[in-house]
């Protein structure tokens, strides 16, 4: 069974840091690109990152771009993503997300259960 | 950046109605769109990939359809569960960049 289990979230203040992990089983983790997407209170889905199977590979949303930094850790099946200068925009659930069976990866088929980040003083 | 608009943004149906989600794209996305249902306090499941095909346990009453910039979710005969959120989401080919349209709102009446 496909699992996938965040944690890191809580609350930080506006600028501050936060690093947020994905520990992934039930799979070849290494064989999968895998996603962040995060879902601000009330609102819908944003994507926010994703990064290739072996690592080498990652792209990011505009709002994001050199404030996030995604990276992968294939012996330890764990996801991660780094979040330095933190804005209240940045306040959501974060979900890791594995890459889709279709030719192009274009969905994503398991979810994790999230992590609820707040950036709030 | 491609935008996904998903209509309506409410749908009021009872059980055992037929559902029909709508989502267009700014551009094409080939069939490159997915959907996903969403319940309260629960991470989004998928349902349909590529378009037109059942993610693993998604039940005979969902159907997709649609290329390039129009899509249809369909909901044969509404049960009790299916009340939830549904959105579509696409993946542009390169760089990976992926956009998920506002949702739509699937209440009972």
């Amino acid at each position: 069974e496909v699992q996938l289990l965040e944690s890191g979230g809580g609350l930080v203040q506006p600028g501050g840091s936060l690093r947020l992990s994905c520990a992934a089983s039930g799979f070849t983790f290494s064989n999968y690109a895998m996603s962040w997407v995060r879902q601000a209170p009330g609102k819908g889905l944003e994507w926010v990152s994703a990064i290739s199977a072996s690592g080498g590979g990652t792209y990011y949303a505009d709002s994001v771009k050199g404030r996030f930094t995604i990276s992968r850790d294939n012996s330890k099946n764990t996801l991660y993503l780094q979040m330095n200068s933190l804005r209240a925009e940045d306040t959501a659930i974060y979900y890791c997300a594995k890459r889709g069976l279709d030719a192009l990866g274009s969905s994503f088929d398991y979810w994790g259960q999230g992590t609820l980040v707040t950036v709030s003083s | 950046e491609i935008v996904l608009t998903q209509s309506p943004a409410t749908l009021s149906l009872s059980p055992g109605e037929r559902a029909t989600l709508s989502c267009r794209a700014s551009q094409s996305v080939s069939t490159y769109l997915a959907w996903y249902q969403q319940k309260p306090g629960q991470a989004p499941r998928l349902l349909i990939y590529a378009a037109s095909n059942r993610a693993t346990g998604i039940p005979a009453r969902f159907s997709g359809s649609g290329s390039g910039t129009d899509f249809t979710l369909t909901i044969s005969s509404l049960e009790p569960e299916d009340f939830a959120v549904y959105y579509c989401q696409q993946r542009s080919n390169w760089p990976p960049e992926y956009t998920f349209g506002q949702g739509t709102k699937l209440e009972i009446k």
